[in-house]
């Protein structure tokens, strides 16, 4: 089975600072990684996802997040943030194998300050 | 990728009352899910519903409570019985896209129970 653990319930953070949001998995076998936003009273949209190969994987709206295998986690980054980037973001990871169930992590709330 | 049709998005129920929550899927999908996101929470897994089969429940989750229908490859329906104001959330379906190694979801039934 896998697990999620964002670690950052709550990053308050101003206007073109960069930020990074905490994700680590556990998992007993290969797994699928994803980033999710979701901003007020809005549906899920994808950020970006790892499957395999380079551990830096570049999304929308400029960020970006690194797979780490030996440390198991997936942060992640935007060097610059705006204020519409405010919202709700949720790591998710699925087993690798196909037709396994996504698991989210519990949420990071990410304020962007003028 | 999969597009989902879910219906209602919303609704307004009584307490001790049951509602049906549709999801239609325009290709063909073994495997749908079906998840609960209370107010300022993750995402859950209810169930998982794989066609000609009883659905898999996740661990807090029962068939009494959240009866799931999968007739076939496109449609699935989540019955929310006897409700309380407890059960008010968001509802959503998912489906595996294999060929993208990723999910897509639907915009959710938001659920408020009084």
């Amino acid at each position: 089975a896998q697990s999620v653990t964002q670690l950052d319930s709550q990053v308050p953070v101003f206007e073109e600072a960069p930020v990074e949001l905490r994700c680590n998995y556990s998992s007993s076998v290969s797994v699928y990684l994803f980033w999710y936003v979701q901003y007020p009273n809005q549906g899920l949209q994808l950020l970006l996802k790892y499957l395999s190969g380079s551990t830096l994987v570049k999304g929308i709206n400029g960020f970006e997040a690194e797979f780490n295998k030996s440390q198991t986690s997936f942060h992640l980054r935007k060097p610059s943030v705006h204020i519409s980037d405010t919202a709700e973001y949720f790591c998710a990871v699925t087993g690798l194998g196909g037709y396994n169930k996504l698991i989210f992590g519990a949420g990071t709330r990410l304020a962007v300050h003028p | 990728s999969a597009v989902i049709s879910q219906k209602p998005s919303r609704d307004i129920c009584q307490r001790g009352t049951s509602l049906t929550i549709q999801c239609q899927v325009d290709s063909q999908v073994t495997m749908m899910f079906w998840y609960r996101q209370q107010p300022g929470q993750s995402l859950t897994l209810i169930a998982t519903a794989n066609q000609g089969s009883e659905a898999t429940y996740e661990s807090g989750f029962v068939i009494d409570k959240f009866p799931i229908s999968r007739p076939n490859l496109t449609f699935s329906t989540l019955t929310v019985s006897n409700m309380s104001p407890e059960d008010s959330s968001i509802y959503l379906c998912s489906v595996e896209n294999p060929q993208e190694s990723g999910y897509t979801f639907g915009s959710g039934t938001r659920l408020t129970v009084v």
